[in-house]
């Protein structure tokens, strides 16, 4: 099946500080991505949505400006989570649609993100 | 508007006895319905999905799901637990509309399993 793979796998930040998260489409080429946050206990909740070679389309009440958002090929988008503070520190999961056709989306390991 | 809602935040069972998680959606369109599992720490595994085609709908790990458009519901079951089907399940629902591939996700249902 389709692979998506993120990195890092966990990262811990001090406050202030930007942090990048990678997403990968390890064998397929995804014209869409998607970026979830988890918090603890709870359920995903979208967060952006990531076209390759456009701007993101941002969910309600997520502040583009601290959470950047980059797609600038089909295997490959970023998280950038600037001018981090203890209450991102989150579970950040990105997936991935291919451009078969097909809706499904493929889910990457997430990344954990704490900021002291 | 689309939505799902499961029923029970935490589902406990015995090892070997049946297993039965409830969902039950809304959607002003056909819908498109998932069944994911995570397991702690870990990214999600798509378990079993239904897009309209037969209603009883086989998954991996022996698990399905019946989608009953009458009663708006789409409840997995497994006819005997596993201790390694411990886990957060969702159910989710697609977006919007149905060619976005934008998801909406239900609250989770913990699976406790015990021996």
């Amino acid at each position: 099946g389709a692979v998506v793979s993120q990195h890092p796998s966990r990262v811990i930040c001090k406050s202030g500080t930007s942090v990048k998260i990678e997403c990968r489409s390890l064998d397929f080429q995804a014209t869409t991505m998607f970026w979830y946050r988890q918090f603890p206990k709870q359920s995903l909740m979208l967060m952006a949505t990531s076209n390759e070679g456009s701007k993101a389309t941002y969910e309600q009440g997520v502040e583009k400006d601290k959470f950047l958002i980059n797609h600038a090929s089909l295997t490959l988008s970023t998280l950038t989570v600037t001018s981090a503070h203890p209450e991102d520190s989150s579970f950040y999961i990105c997936s991935a649609i291919s451009g078969s056709g097909s809706l499904e989306q493929y889910f990457g390991p997430g990344t954990r993100l704490t900021v002291t | 508007a689309q939505s799902v809602t499961q029923l029970d935040s935490h589902v406990s069972v015995s090892e070997g006895t049946p297993v039965l998680l409830r969902c039950n959606y809304s959607s002003s369109y056909s819908p498109s319905l998932f069944w994911y599992v995570q397991h702690p720490n870990k990214g999600l595994q798509l378990l079993l999905k239904y897009t309209s085609a037969a209603t009883l709908v086989k998954g991996i790990n022996g698990f399905e799901a019946e989608f009953k458009k009458s009663e708006t519901s789409f409840h997995l079951t497994k006819p005997s637990a596993h201790m390694s089907d411990a886990a957060e399940y969702f159910c989710v629902v697609s977006g919007y509309s149905s060619n976005t591939g934008k998801l909406i996700f239900g609250q989770g249902t913990t699976l406790q399993v015990k021996p």
